[in-house]
């Protein structure tokens, strides 16, 4: 398996709302990342995941929570966001030397 | 820190060669890589040079001056469905997991 998969591929949601995006990947990758990205614009880095643990955190404000449960798994936990914060969301995965990141297809999120 | 430049949009028709170029500035070099992304779709990796030179990957190569901090790519028989942003990237002086993109290059293929 070569893919990370993340869903939702779109979410809408409202300022005072709780959701969570999911990414999961099987090709034994012990890096996850969380970058964000704003139309005709490059990925943003957020937050990195290393063997499981917080490694890189891009001064993301808090309403936005990062979580790894195990190797496979990323999560991003989203409360009370801002219009702003809308954008595409990729979760990539790579080797442990940061060689050729894999990108999972995105979250498309609309925060109204 | 990083930075790196690269042409905001480049147009060729079908069948022609395009290159397209980066320059970049690191505190510490790991190698220059390329991303390819559709609109709407998500960014793939084409290619990682680490040592100076020409990678070639199909009808896509990549090459590499360290001296010059300067790489290009090279799409050659260029189809109708080369038309997506190009991005290079390099990893950061301080952290592996770090990768620093480019602004973006658009390439638009016309018939």
């Amino acid at each position: 398996d070569t893919e990370v998969t993340q869903t939702p591929k779109h979410l809408v949601m409202g300022m005072t709302n709780k959701k969570s995006l999911k990414c999961e990947q099987h090709m034994g990758h012990r890096a996850m990342y969380w970058y964000k990205q704003k139309a005709k614009k490059p990925p943003e880095l957020m937050f990195v995941y290393s063997y499981e643990k917080l490694s890189i955190n891009e001064s993301v404000p808090s309403r936005f929570s990062p979580e790894c449960p195990n190797s496979s798994l990323l999560n991003l936990h989203l409360h009370a966001l801002q219009p702003e914060d809308s954008a595409l969301y990729l979760c990539a995965s790579s080797q442990e030397n940061g060689y050729g990141y894999t990108f999972g297809s995105g979250t498309r999120l609309t925060v109204v | 820190g990083q930075s790196l430049e690269q042409p905001s949009e480049v147009t060729a028709v079908e069948g022609a060669i395009v290159q397209i170029n980066c320059t970049y500035q690191t505190s510490g070099f790991y190698g220059l890589s390329w991303y390819q992304q559709h609109d709407g779709g998500a960014p793939t990796f084409l290619s990682y040079n680490a040592l100076d030179g020409l990678e070639e990957t199909g009808r896509f190569s990549s090459f590499l001056s360290r001296s010059d901090s300067y790489g290009y790519l090279l799409l050659q028989e260029l189809q109708m469905k080369d038309s997506a942003s190009y991005f290079c990237a390099v990893r950061d002086g301080d952290s592996s997991y770090k990768l620093i993109f480019g602004s973006g290059t658009r390439l638009l293929v016309r018939p």
